[in-house]
């Protein structure tokens, strides 16, 4: 069972800053915290990882909260490319790639 | 080419038949992994490659799975007598190794429909 618990869809109006939430309660403290994107028919891409600190890069920004039991991926000005699935997911840090276990993550939908 | 490649895109088969499904992974990958996804779900880790390593194959869901990478690039992925169930995309991705610290890269899928 997937670890991670997210909302099944979330729309976002184009230009503002998309907040999707994930609650991963259970999280250990060696675990990372993972997000994916997967546009309709395409594989999925990764965004961001993130172990305790908060992450930034190119496409998102990470916030990770103190507990660690919850975290949120912002795309910080949506555009209409930006609707796809994205999926939260945790990883041991001795796990591999192909060891990540994918829920069914959110359906963003950005509106123009 | 610059990112994993797979195909067929799309493959409609019979049931009862056999499938092959190719993937060319990004040049220099040693890891390759094999995964499959039913309509709205996750993905479903299905057999994994590791240079000349012996593959994981504990993700394959029966005995009429089964999976070869030639040369440490190019893998097939064999489906032998389909059934209705096996109906979903197939996703293939390859990295640099298989720790924590690489991405892995995903191609585009084949989309297989057992009628």
């Amino acid at each position: 069972d997937a670890k991670t618990t997210q909302p099944p869809s979330m729309d976002c109006a184009e230009g503002r800053a998309a907040n999707l939430p994930c609650n991963h309660s259970t999280i250990s403290g060696n675990e990372y915290v993972y997000w994916y994107r997967q546009i309709h028919s395409q594989g999925p891409q990764y965004i961001i990882h993130g172990l305790k600190n908060n992450e930034t890069n190119e496409m998102a920004s990470l916030i990770i909260t103190e507990d660690r039991k919850s975290s949120t991926l912002i795309l910080p000005h949506a555009t209409l490319r930006d609707t796809a699935v994205y999926y939260c997911i945790v990883r041991p840090l001795s796990y591999s790639n192909y060891q990540l276990i994918w829920g069914a993550g959110t359906k963003l939908i950005i509106k123009p | 080419g610059a990112g994993v490649s797979q195909s067929p895109s799309n493959k409609v088969t019979e049931k009862g038949k056999d499938v092959e499904l190719r993937c060319d992974p990004i040049s220099g990958h040693t890891a390759l992994y094999w995964y499959r996804q039913s309509l709205g779900q996750g993905l479903e880790f299905l057999i994994y490659f590791q240079g000349n390593s012996a593959p994981d194959k504990s993700g394959l869901p029966s005995d009429r799975f089964s999976a070869e990478r030639t040369g440490g690039s190019v893998s097939t992925l064999t489906i032998q007598r389909t059934q209705q169930e096996d109906s979903a995309v197939y996703l293939c991705a390859s990295s640099l190794g298989a720790g924590r610290s690489t991405e892995a890269f995903f191609g585009q899928g084949t989309r297989l429909t057992v009628v």
